[in-house]
């Protein structure tokens, strides 16, 4: 199985600061990487496919790059929506395999 | 509008049964494999079963072999999870989620779990 591995588990920060999530694979997985939104007590939401596509009426703000086994989420002006935890999910092989999740916080 | 619609969850005792399912509209069901996640209360994400358009093939993680089972009737625009042997460890929100799309010789992974339905509750627990 692919272990997918993100850090940090957890981060407070501000509005408006430049938020760096990573997700590390073991093993390459291509560009076969999804990032998700989950807000307490909601359903998951896509916010980035093929490890950069921008999910239609997600925010300019959301970007993703990385390529094999490194992949970022990076959220350049963080609001106050965004606060959230984000997951990273490879779909090169099954069983599919999510990483464990960040947790960004309000600092 | 495109939407998935999961029922079924509830309370079970330990070693009952349970029987999901998960209701399509707003797109062509039939042209899109789909996935079940769950995903246990305050807990990460899981993938548990997949299955293609057609039905035709299946593939489930370790966590549930032997007994969950993954469904779907094209007709009705449903897909199902039937569990058996049910375990405390099962206690979790389930999601059905889509997954690629084959359909007209074109396929795309476009909307690869870019659709999820708002997820049942199933807890098990005498």
């Amino acid at each position: 199985d692919i272990q997918m591995t993100q850090s940090p588990s957890a981060m407070s920060a501000s509005v408006g600061d430049r938020v760096t999530i990573t997700c590390r694979a073991s093993q390459d997985i291509s560009s076969y990487l999804i990032w998700l939104q989950q807000k307490p007590g909601k359903v998951p939401k896509r916010l980035i496919y093929g490890t950069s596509s921008v999910q239609s009426g997600v925010p300019s703000r959301f970007s993703g790059s990385g390529s094999g086994t490194e992949f970022t989420l990076t959220i350049s002006s963080l609001q106050p929506e965004d606060f959230a935890t984000y997951y990273c999910l490879q779909h090169s092989s099954y069983p599919r395999t999510f990483g464990q999740g960040t947790k960004v916080e309000i600092k | 509008e495109v939407q998935l619609v999961a029922s079924g969850g509830g309370l079970v005792q330990p070693g009952g049964s349970l029987r999901l399912s998960c209701a399509a509209s707003g797109f062509t069901f039939s042209t899109y494999s789909m996935n079940w996640v769950r995903q246990a209360p305050g807990k990460g994400l899981e993938w548990i079963l997949f299955i293609t358009s057609s039905g035709n093939s299946i593939l489930d993680a370790a966590s549930v072999r032997g007994r969950f089972t993954i469904s779907r009737d094209n007709a009705r625009n449903s897909l199902y999870l039937q569990m058996n042997s049910l375990r405390a460890e099962d206690t979790a929100m389930y999601y059905c989620a889509s997954g690629d799309f084959y359909g007209g010789g074109t396929y795309s992974l476009h909307d690869v779990f870019g659709i999820w339905g708002h997820g049942t509750m199933v807890t098990v627990s005498s």
